[in-house]
């Protein structure tokens, strides 16, 4: 099982491009979850979905849409970057349920310029 | 609001030392503390504590819950160089019915030989 994986690993962008950042499980999780990760800030939600075709903001979602197509996939969107979405990007999943750990992905670190 | 907050910042100890680092939470409607130990990329599950004074412990590793002072420590015993991470304290959000997840800044833990 591979787990969590994310794409790209890095990305270098100039503001105003877009991108999207690819976010896979092959654990049959339910919840699945996008963080940014900031010095200083800890772990922030962006967005969450708790099943195929369903999202939900999370604590810092401007600038950012998600869509989750298929249960194992959930995308995260940048339609015009910015420099204040520097920073290293999670993808977590869980099943669901109220005590189940989340497995986190390895990242996507991104600067924008 | 609710909110995580972990304690010292940073820590530095030397090989054998024992490190308690510490968590205190108020999150609304209470269910779970999740610890995670992060080296570099991916958080890893360490613990999720439901109930007080119960004390969980894996390997030289061991964490506890007191739910009366809102508080949790992690203690890691004859600590080695390879404990060196960033250790975060989390809580569900809400209740946790969606298992949204608040983390506290983390713990920077250097190990030296």
């Amino acid at each position: 099982n591979a787990g969590v994986t994310q794409t790209p690993k890095f990305r270098v962008l100039k503001t105003g491009q877009s991108m999207t950042l690819l976010c896979a499980q092959d654990m049959n999780h339910e919840y699945m979850y996008w963080y940014r990760q900031d010095p200083g800030m800890g772990l922030r939600l962006i967005h969450y979905s708790v099943g195929e075709g369903t999202t939900a903001k999370g604590e810092v979602p401007d600038g950012y849409n998600v869509s989750r197509l298929k249960k194992q996939n959930f995308l995260l969107g940048l339609e015009s970057a910015a420099p204040s979405q520097t920073s290293v990007y999670f993808c977590a999943s869980c099943h669901r349920g109220m005590y189940n750990e989340q497995f986190f992905g390895p990242g996507t670190r991104l600067t924008v310029l | 609001e609710d909110k995580v907050v972990q304690s010292p910042l940073s820590l530095v100890v030397h090989e054998g030392d024992t490190v308690t680092l510490n968590c205190s939470y108020e999150v609304t409607n209470f269910r779970s503390l999740l610890w995670y130990k992060q080296e570099k990329k991916a958080p890893t599950f360490l613990f999720m504590l439901t109930s007080s004074g119960i004390e969980k412990k894996s390997g030289r590793l061991s964490s506890i819950l007191d739910k009366k002072e809102l508080f949790s420590i992690l203690n890691i015993t004859a600590t080695q160089t390879g404990d060196s991470a960033v250790y975060l304290c989390a809580g569900p959000l809400y209740g946790g019915a969606t298992n949204k997840l608040i983390f506290g800044t983390g713990t920077l833990l250097a190990v030296q030989p």
